[in-house]
């Protein structure tokens, strides 16, 4: 069985440039969350996503999307790079049964410019 | 809208001594979980408190959880230096797994 699995592991970017990053979820899970973790502080739910289809949203505005493909690996994008968009972003999967706990990839540290 | 509380944030204890993290939550919640995380690493996964009255024990950590008074603790016994990290508690928001975290707590155990 394998694990969660993030790439890349460190990006360097400039300001309004776009990021795209992407996660592989554990066997058998179905279901990817990602996660924004500042200097610091606590990770925040960035959105969910269950089957292929949004499934939660925290509060990170548009320019923040992503996608999950049918073996349920995942993408997320950032357009328009903001400064205080540097930190770490996780990706947790977990299957979508009651009392499941999320399994939290190595992350990618993204640094804007 | 739910917030997460820990205390105390940043903690410096020496070996061979007991202490506790507090986790305060706002509103009802079916899961509570502890995470532990080494600087520049991700989160691994330690306790999953399901019920009230729930407490989980794994070596030197013992957690517990109260739902009536929204509070969980992490319990640390004789704490040795491969304790030193941050540990931070978590909260289901709804039954989907979108947790909401605390500040975490920065634990640094000195010889």
């Amino acid at each position: 069985e394998t694990g969660v699995t993030q790439s890349p592991t460190h990006l360097i970017k400039t300001r309004g440039q776009q990021v795209t990053l992407r996660c592989s979820s554990q066997s058998g899970h179905n279901t990817v969350s990602w996660y924004q973790q500042a200097l610091g502080q606590g990770p925040q739910f960035i959105f969910q996503y269950y089957r292929e289809e949004e499934n939660g949203r925290g509060n990170f505005p548009p320019r923040f999307s992503g996608l999950q493909f049918p073996n349920y690996s995942s993408e997320l994008n950032v357009n328009a790079l903001e400064l205080d968009d540097s930190a770490l972003y996780l990706c947790a999967s977990s299957y979508s049964g009651w009392k499941e706990t999320q399994y939290f990839g190595p992350g990618t540290r993204l640094l804007v410019l | 809208e739910l917030k997460v509380e820990q205390n105390p944030l940043f903690l410096s204890m020496q070996e061979g001594k007991n202490y506790t993290i507090y986790c305060n939550y706002s509103t009802t919640s079916d899961r509570l979980y502890w995470y532990r995380q080494d600087p520049g690493k991700s989160l691994e996964s330690l306790f999953v408190l399901l019920s009230n009255g729930a407490v989980k024990q794994e070596g030197r950590l013992m957690a517990s959880l109260d739902t009536k008074a929204r509070l969980s603790t992490l319990h640390i016994t004789a704490a040795v230096h491969d304790l030193s990290a941050t540990y931070f508690c978590a909260v289901d928001r709804a039954s989907g797994s979108r947790l909401t975290f605390g500040e975490g707590t920065q634990l640094t155990v000195n010889p």
